[in-house]
């Protein structure tokens, strides 16, 4: 089956510092992955859609200067989260979308980076 | 280990009644979602059980039993929208979801 993976899997940093979590597509090509954020005991919550070759669209209420994503290629995506403060403590879950339209489109997630800002 | 098992794809006609169900291995448990994705779109949520019994919103129902590790989504009057792919994904000790290829449904008229 498709296997995405993320990287780190898990992060301690300090507050101020940015953060980078990388995203890939073992073996398929992804020309769309997605950033969610999982608070505890919370559903997923969708953070951004990344294009390759293209800007990132971002939810409402995501911040684009803080988060930074970038789809250089069609296998990898990363997620870096700039000054980093407490709050910004979560799990972080990628997903790669695999095929290009129509009805055999699937997503595939990531293990997920957990994010810890001290 | 950690596993999820449901069906890879199932078909249903529109107005009838389906089940899906999900059976799971966790290393603890802290609930069990249940998603909806369309093709092409992010997945959204659909329900949370944490408790064993039949959690019911609307035409959708999702049941839990913790001992048996088994949850099943329940969509009634199904209509052509509810085509798409139906992930179950129970939360382990450390509340980190674990997912599933999910579930493709198809509506026939």
């Amino acid at each position: 089956g498709a296997v995405v993976s993320q990287h780190p899997s898990w992060v301690i940093c300090k507050s101020g510092t940015s953060v980078k979590i990388e995203c890939r597509s073992l073996d398929f090509q992804a020309t769309t992955m997605f950033w969610y954020r999982q608070f505890p005991k919370q559903s997923l919550m969708l953070m951004a859609t990344s294009n390759e070759g293209s800007k990132a669209t971002y939810e409402q209420g995501v911040e684009k200067d803080k988060f930074l994503i970038n789809h250089a290629s069609l296998t990898l995506s990363t997620l870096t989260v700039t000054s980093a403060h407490p709050e910004d403590s979560s799990f972080y879950i990628c997903s790669a979308l695999r095929g290009n339209s129509g009805d055999s489109e699937t997503q595939y997630f990531g293990p997920g980076t957990r994010l810890l800002v001290l | 280990g950690q596993n999820i098992d449901q069906p890879t794809e199932m078909t249903a006609t529109e107005g009838a009644i389906v089940q899906i169900n999900c059976t799971y291995q966790t290393s603890g448990f802290n609930g069990l979602f249940w998603y909806q994705q369309h093709a092409g779109e992010a997945p959204t949520f659909l329900s949370y059980n944490v408790l064993d019994g039949l959690e019911e919103k609307g035409r959708f129902s999702s049941f839990l039993s913790r001992s048996k590790g088994y949850s099943y989504l329940l969509l009634k009057e199904l209509q052509m929208k509810d085509s798409a792919s139906y992930l179950c994904a129970p939360m382990d000790s450390n509340y980190q979801l674990i997912w599933g290829a999910g579930t493709k449904l198809i509506i026939k008229p």
